[in-house]
């Protein structure tokens, strides 16, 4: 079956070590996007991507990195994670650049210690 | 003032009730308007994905939208243990412009 794979599953990291979630699809779709979900909260885009062309939200902060290698991959990299980045990652795909239908992988909760 | 406001819930139902979920929202601008299921620790699954203003049905599930209130609803009928989770309304303006979603109402369903 065609989807979005989020690893690990849970990321349990020491405050300021680096971490990197991973994404990938077989969807072969055009556009990727990460969301951060804190607890009963809306998912937040923090970035996507449109094949190579980066889109970086305007309120992501700058200790959040991300990185597509080719089509199937998407990587997110919290550079120095804080308490308060603690929360569900969710990588989602989309067939083109209308954000409307997008498919979501399980997701990647995050634990700073 | 949130863009997109939700009742947090929880919502609770037994077995077989229609179940009635809404949304409001403030930006005139919206022309798509999707609901959203989540399962308690997964990713977001599209349930309903309904453009401008009307109805729309999909089995159980009924979107309705009403622009001129800025207004959202799903309704699910015969309602399912299987159906709890929280759901989360989302909305965009098209035109390659970001998602702006709910926060989502949990919804039980209580056999």
């Amino acid at each position: 079956d065609a989807m979005v794979i989020q690893n690990p599953r849970y990321q349990v990291t020491q405050f300021g070590k680096p971490v990197t979630l991973s994404c990938s699809q077989t969807l072969n779709h055009n556009v990727m996007y990460w969301y951060q979900q804190k607890s009963s909260q809306a998912p937040k885009l923090l970035f996507h991507y449109y094949d190579k062309d980066f889109n970086n939200e305007a309120d992501t902060p700058d200790n959040f990195q991300s990185r597509r290698p080719n089509t199937s991959f998407c990587f997110l990299d919290i550079r120095s994670p804080g308490l308060g980045d603690a929360a569900m990652y969710l990588c989602a795909t989309s067939e083109g650049p209308s954000q409307e239908t997008q498919y979501f992988g399980p997701g990647t909760r995050l634990l700073v210690l | 003032q949130k863009e997109v406001e939700q009742d947090p819930g929880p919502l609770s139902v037994p077995e077989g009730a229609i179940v009635s979920l809404n949304c409001t929202y403030s930006n005139s601008a919206f022309q798509y308007f999707m609901w959203y299921r989540q399962y308690s620790r997964k990713g977001p699954e599209l349930l309903m994905y309904t453009y401008s203003s009307g109805n729309k049905e999909d089995g159980r599930f009924t979107a309705q939208v009403d622009k001129s209130s800025k207004y959202i609803s799903l309704f699910i009928r015969d309602s399912q243990p299987s159906d709890s989770a929280t759901y989360l309304c989302a909305m965009s303006e098209g035109g390659y412009q970001k998602v702006t979603f709910g926060t989502g109402t949990k919804l039980q369903v209580i056999p």
